[in-house]
């Protein structure tokens, strides 16, 4: 598994894109990035995940830099209910969904 | 549609007590199932992991057991809880069996030891 180094918190103003870092700079070429957030007491949630390319869905853009070492979430428009605990995990594809979990991101979206 | 069922929701048992936590998943068939635990304030740490029926591996070495009795049910156990097994225990299981390694979660199980 690849490491993965977040920032322990971060604070967005409500409204603002909110630009979460990972790096990951051991990550071998078929380690893919997930992105997971976890609301306080309740189960993590999927966002998205990549390879190479930039991914977008309805919740989040991911971008991932060329060399692959670092990459970023970004929610566009960040609300109250954004604020939770942002993970990022380098896992290799296919191997048994063993995802390891680190301590993730506090991000505090303010009004 | 598929979904995931945990309980009991919150439990406090004393020191030694039995633990039995139950775990099931509708709306899929043979899924990867796993069990993970958050200490206070912690991150989540991957306990047990299974791909089929009585296929469980154990990531770490505890004083907890996992069962996987039939396809879609998925059971944490132990037979003398100790004060250091108080945590949120999550089960989740693997959509995107064709690759993509998404993990889906239940609401949890809040346990205190005292």
């Amino acid at each position: 598994d690849a490491k993965t180094t977040q920032p322990p918190s971060m604070d967005c103003a409500e409204g603002r894109a909110a630009n979460l870092p990972c790096n990951h700079s051991t990550i071998s070429g078929n380690e893919y990035v997930y992105w997971y957030r976890q609301i306080h007491s309740q189960g993590p949630q999927y966002i998205i995940h990549g390879l190479k390319n930039n991914e977008t869905n309805e919740m989040a853009s991911l971008i991932i830099t060329e060399d692959r070492k670092s990459s970023t979430l970004i929610l566009p428009h960040a609300t109250l209910r954004d604020t939770a605990v942002y993970y990022c995990i380098g896992e290799g594809y296919n191997q048994g969904g063993k995802l390891i979990f680190g301590q993730g991101t506090e991000l505090s979206v303010k009004p | 549609s598929q979904t995931i069922h945990q309980w009991p929701a919150t439990l406090v048992q004393p020191v030694g007590s039995p633990l039995s936590l139950e775990c099931t998943v509708e709306g899929t068939s043979n899924p990867n199932l796993y069990w993970y635990r958050q200490a206070a304030g912690r991150g989540l740490q991957l306990l047990f992991y299974s791909v089929g029926i009585g296929q469980i591996s154990s990531e770490v070495p505890q004083n907890l057991s996992a069962s996987r009795p039939q396809d879609r049910q998925f059971i944490l156990s132990s037979k003398k809880l100790l004060l250091s097994d108080s945590g949120f225990y999550l089960c989740a299981w693997r959509t995107g069996l064709m690759g993509a390694n998404v993990l889906t979660f239940g609401a949890g199980s809040r346990l205190t030891v005292l």
